[in-house]
């Protein structure tokens, strides 16, 4: 069965350094996303992308994050300058269409601490 | 008002036992509606799609009021395998999912 990879599974940090974090969504879906889920809190909406561009970002999404696909199969997000409070799980997610229809299928994670 | 709100629990029921969540949204234009399943610090797994008749998938019984603005989640005959987080997803016109807090399922012996 078709899967999201997302590697890293866990990545410790300082505060203040970069992060790259990175998804092969499946194949032939159209419609990318990443959400974070703090320990103990709800799944949060950070960015979604297609065609190449973000379509649509929260209030969290802030400039010390950055999205791309820099090849045709992988979607990274960028965290430039990590603060504590960015320790979370980070899912990315892709649907075959950005329809309202249509299941979200999920990676493993990839767990983020901060120190 | 919160977009996606749910009661966080936990429900703690003997096996065998129906239960039932309840989840409540904020946008009427909201055309799409979900109930995921997270295990602990695993990722969201879809469970099933809430159609506007309502739908039934073994044991769970999924139902939508748009005029209440609201969707359920009935889980019968409850099984130790079942504990675990139900989420509310709802997508609007933005077609973003959001998620609802979730709910948590403690099944016990």
């Amino acid at each position: 069965e078709p899967e999201v990879t997302q590697t890293p599974s866990h990545q410790v940090t300082q505060m203040g350094q970069e992060v790259i974090l990175r998804c092969v969504p499946i194949s032939n879906h159209l419609y990318f996303y990443w959400y974070r889920q703090i320990l103990g809190q709800k799944v949060e909406f950070l960015v979604s992308f297609y065609n190449n561009e973000i379509s649509e970002k929260s209030e969290i999404f802030d400039d010390q994050f950055s999205v791309e696909r820099p090849d045709g199969s992988n979607f990274t997000l960028k965290i430039r300058s990590t603060k504590l409070e960015d320790s979370a799980m980070y899912f990315c997610a892709s649907r075959v269409s950005g329809v309202n229809t249509g299941e979200l299928f999920f990676g493993e994670g990839s767990r983020l601490t901060v120190l | 008002r919160k977009e996606v709100e749910q009661d966080p629990g936990p429900f703690n029921v003997p096996e065998g036992a129906t239960v039932a969540f309840n989840c409540t949204y904020s946008n009427s234009a909201s055309q799409s509606f979900f109930w995921y399943r997270q295990d602990c610090r695993k990722e969201p797994k879809l469970l099933m799609s809430v159609y506007s008749s309502g739908n039934e998938d073994g044991r769970f019984t999924a139902q939508l009021n748009r005029a209440s603005q609201y969707i359920s989640l009935l889980i019968r005959d409850s099984k130790l395998s079942d504990s675990a987080t139900y989420l509310c997803v709802v997508v609007g016109g933005s077609y973003i999912p959001t998620f609802g807090r979730g709910t948590s399922l403690i099944v016990h012996p």
